[in-house]
């Protein structure tokens, strides 16, 4: 049974690009979290899509966008990169009261 | 709104020796409790969950958690650590209101040093 999987491993951008990050969830699973882990800290909750809709947000800002499919795979889109925006992304699927984290995306904005 | 503090952010052990990690939570309701590992360049893996129930929790790898609601902490523990066990170790909290998972808030991390 395959884990949660996150596409591209490592990905650097310059200040004012955009990128998207993928997610496949674990087998099953219907609800999706994305979280930003900045170096040294622990991971700050930024969305989670269930049924194809923003279910909770976190405090970011508009730049930090969504999107979950049919197949309950996921995109995190953010805008405008800034400096700041380096950090490992993970993402964490989930059925029922336990979410399951994906090896995460880190991202690089020079 | 949760908060999640652990107290130590580094914990240096010898091989073979009982270890703690401390995790201390703040909130107005009742909660869902986690400790989850992460060893370097990787994502978390789960160690072990609260629910609800008996107070003792077990998880992988010989961890064991205690859930005290009057403390309000849920505090890791390993009788005998192995150089394997060296990790960043985070605790988390979330809300059990809502029949699917909540988002989890977590604390800023206990480095686990293992050595000789």
């Amino acid at each position: 049974d395959a884990g949660v999987t996150q596409s591209p491993t490592h990905l650097i951008k310059t200040r004012g690009q955009q990128v998207t990050l993928r997610c496949s969830p674990k087998s099953g699973h219907d609800t999706v979290s994305w979280y930003q882990q900045a170096l040294g800290q622990g991971p700050q909750f930024i969305f989670q899509y269930y049924e194809e809709e923003e279910r909770q947000r976190g405090n970011f800002p508009d730049r930090f966008s969504g999107h979950q499919f049919p197949n309950y795979s996921s995109e995190l889109n953010v805008n405008a990169l800034l400096l700041g925006d380096s950090a490992l992304y993970l993402c964490a699927s989930s059925l029922s009261d336990t979410q399951y984290f994906g090896p995460g995306t880190r991202l690089t904005v020079l | 709104a949760q908060s999640v503090t652990q107290l130590d952010s580094q914990v240096p052990v010898f091989e073979e020796a009982p270890v703690e990690l401390r995790c201390n939570y703040s909130s107005s309701v009742s909660v869902y409790l986690f400790w989850y590992v992460q060893y370097p360049n990787q994502g978390l893996q789960l160690l072990l969950k609260y629910l609800s129930g008996s107070t003792l929790v077990k998880g992988i790898n010989g961890f064991e958690a205690e859930f005290n609601k009057s403390q309000t902490s849920f505090h890791l523990r390993k009788p005998s650590v192995h150089i394997s066990d060296t990790a960043e170790y985070f605790c988390a909290v979330s809300d059990p209101g809502t029949g699917t998972a909540s988002k989890l808030t977590f604390g800023t991390g206990t480095r686990l040093q293992v050595t000789l």
